[in-house]
């Protein structure tokens, strides 16, 4: 069965830095992208960051560029989020996603089809 | 950027009504639009893909539709497992995904 499990949340002060991780299995995990989503308290969901395959590509919202980094480790089969300099702002549930990218009629499709429960981050004083 | 608007914000419904969610995008974006549906305390669940193509194991009272920048979520006779909250997001760029809003589907 295909999994993704977070971990890594937690209270952190502002300005402080943190590492998501993300555990997949049941899949093939190198043969995807995947993907950074996050959800406010009461709010609706953000995405966060995306990164291709191999890496080569990734890709972030305007508001985490600069301070977050998204990154992979195809050996282990998990994906990362390193979160430098914490905003109260960023306090959220964060979920990884599988990015399942579909070939049909000359388009390419990407969906997130396999979602993580989601791990809490809280930045507070 | 991509603004994804959805209308309407909360919507209350009946079981076996009809229900119709509607999400704009502030450029055309062919059909590279997805749904989701996501319940209180829980993960995300992809419903629709494509703008129209039904997620395997997904009900067919669900259905999407819609191109350019104009896109509809119906479900045909709401089910009490219906309640809940769904988003639309965009995916024709890959540089930045946007989710909408979200919509609020309640008992009334």
């Amino acid at each position: 069965e295909v999994h993704l499990v977070e971990s890594g949340g937690a209270l952190v002060q502002p300005g402080g830095s943190l590492r998501l991780s993300c555990a997949a299995s049941g899949f093939t995990f190198s043969s995807y992208w995947m993907s950074w989503v996050r959800q406010a308290p009461g709010k609706g969901l953000e995405w966060v960051a995306n990164m291709k395959q191999d890496g080569s590509e990734r890709y972030y919202v305007d508001s985490v560029k600069g301070r977050f980094t998204i990154s992979r480790d195809n050996v282990k089969n998990s994906l990362y989020l390193q979160m430098n300099s914490l905003r109260a702002e960023d306090t959220a549930v964060y979920y990884c996603a599988r990015v399942y990218v579909l070939a049909a009629g000359g388009h390419y499709y990407y969906y997130m089809d396999v979602w993580g429960k989601g791990t809490t981050v809280t930045v507070s004083s | 950027d991509i603004q994804m608007t959805q209308s309407p914000s909360s919507l209350s419904a009946s079981v076996g009504d009809r229900v119709t969610i509607t999400c704009r995008a502030s450029q055309s974006i062919s059909t590279y639009l997805n749904w989701y549906q996501q319940k209180p305390g829980k993960a995300p669940k992809l419903l629709i893909y494509g703008a129209s193509s039904l997620q395997s194991g997904v009900p067919s009272r669900f259905s999407g539709s819609g191109s350019g920048t104009d896109f509809t979520l119906t479900i045909s006779s709401l089910q009490p497992e219906d309640f809940a909250t769904y988003y639309c997001q965009q995916s024709y760029s890959i540089l930045m995904y946007t989710f909408g809003q979200g919509t609020k589907l309640e008992i009334k």
